[in-house]
Order: structure tokens, then C-alpha cells, then sequence
């Protein structure tokens, strides 16, 4: 159980283009989901935190209308990279809590990697 | 800022041999995480450490927390090539709500034959 999704895997797009993430859970429910971005041999930053319902909270620097972020069920959240550029480039993590599991534990999804040209 | 810092950042070891990777974190936080991420791939969850004093161990793998030292550790014992990969601490903010993950810059590690 407690399995989480990507969809896509990986993503290649041209420049000024935008790209749709999504991010499911399949087999159980989830009021927030969490983004991650990790750039080459670096660590995963977090990126913003998305609540079922509700206006999704970014973290310090990361552009809310460059990355948009949508959680419109309990399964579902999606991040948009708007108006694409080399330097998003980067691997996109999510992770999802639990409701009616245990509450600390973070379920990763397997990632997408955009390339942008 | 919670900040998260992991030494070493790489290291190389022959099989057999034991090993400690260090977590320290600036803030109070009862709530560490380890992770392995193998090259491509996501992360796999390997501890979750909730209160002061917890060790838990897996396999060759064991980790602790000492939240009054904000340190926890992950100790590798004889040491096998399968164990290469990057490990991450991670530490979740204590803020009441659901709260993402501060990592480390994790340790990439080498296990030669």
C-alpha cells in the first residue's frame, strides 16, 4: 500500500512551452502532497506544499506563477511549469501523506525528469 | 531557517568495513528521516526516527536520534556493495500542520569489492 505516481516519467520540451506534472495516489487518500526539485547530484529542495482544496503554499524563491500548483482531490495534484526555460531543467519529486496511515511517514512518487530545450 | 547538514558528503569504503554518516540539524525537531536514492531513481525510505533516543535497525543499516544533540546517525555495518547509493537525512519542521522535508546534501556512497 501507500503507493504514489508520476505521470510523466520524464518530460522533454521546448523553450516558452509549458508542462503539465501529475502527481496520484494510488491507494490511499492524501490532503497534502509535497513538490521537491533536485537538480543534478544535488539534494531535493522543497519547492511548495499542496493542500486538497486550497491555495498551495511555496516555499521562499520559488515563483508561484511559474509553477503552478493545483490539488483538486484527495488523489490528485498537479504542478505546471509555465513558460519553460533550460534552467527548469530538473528532476520533480512529489510525496503524499497518509490520512489514515501513519501521519510521519512521506510516500515518494518515482519522479519526472523535464529537459528543457 | 532549519538548516540540515550530513558529513561526509562522499564516501568510499571497502566491503566489510563499518561506517557512520552524520545528521545535524539547527532546530528543535523531533522528526528525522533517512532516505537511499539510487542513481535515476526516486527515494526509498529507510527510517523514521520520532523521539529522542530511538534507534532502529534493518538489515546492516541502523540509525538513531539524540534530538537534545539535534545528531542522528547512520551506521553501516560490514558494509556490501549493494549498500552503494546516496543517503539523505531529512528533517520535517515541527509546526503542527503537514510540513515538507528539509535534507541534507546527502552522502554518496562508494562500497568497493
Amino acid at each position: 500500500g501507500a503507493v504514489v505516481s508520476q505521470h510523466p516519467s520524464w518530460v522533454i520540451c521546448k523553450s516558452g512551452t509549458s508542462v503539465k506534472i501529475e502527481c496520484r495516489s494510488l491507494d490511499f487518500q492524501a490532503t497534502t502532497m509535497f513538490w521537491y526539485r533536485q537538480f543534478p547530484k544535488q539534494s531535493l529542495m522543497l519547492m511548495a506544499t499542496s493542500n486538497e482544496g486550497s491555495k498551495a503554499t511555496y516555499e521562499q524563491g520559488v515563483e508561484k506563477d511559474k509553477f503552478l500548483i493545483n490539488h483538486a482531490s484527495l488523489t490528485l495534484s498537479t504542478l505546471t511549469v509555465t513558460s519553460a526555460h533550460p534552467e527548469d531543467s530538473s528532476f520533480y519529486i512529489c510525496s503524499a501523506k497518509n490520512l489514515a496511515g501513519n501521519p510521519y511517514e512521506q510516500y515518494f512518487g518515482p519522479g519526472t525528469r523535464l529537459t528543457v530545450t | 531557517e532549519l538548516k540540515v547538514e550530513q558529513n561526509p558528503l562522499f564516501l568510499s569504503m571497502q566491503e566489510g568495513k563499518n561506517y557512520t554518516i552524520y545528521c545535524n540539524y539547527s532546530t528543535t525537531s523531533d522528526r528525522l528521516y533517512w532516505y537511499r536514492q539510487d542513481p535515476g531513481k526516486s527515494l526509498e525510505s529507510l527510517f523514521v526516527l520520532l523521539s529522542n533516543g530511538a534507534v532502529k535497525q534493518e538489515g546492516r543499516l541502523m540509525a538513531s536520534l539524540d534530538t537534545k544533540a539535534r545528531l542522528s546517525t547512520l551506521h553501516i555495518t560490514a558494509a556490501v556493495h549493494d549498500l552503494s547509493a546516496t543517503y539523505f537525512c531529512a528533517v520535517e519542521k515541527v509546526g503542527g500542520g503537514a510540513d515538507g522535508l528539509t535534507f541534507g546534501k546527502g552522502t554518496h556512497l562508494i562500497i568497493q569489492p
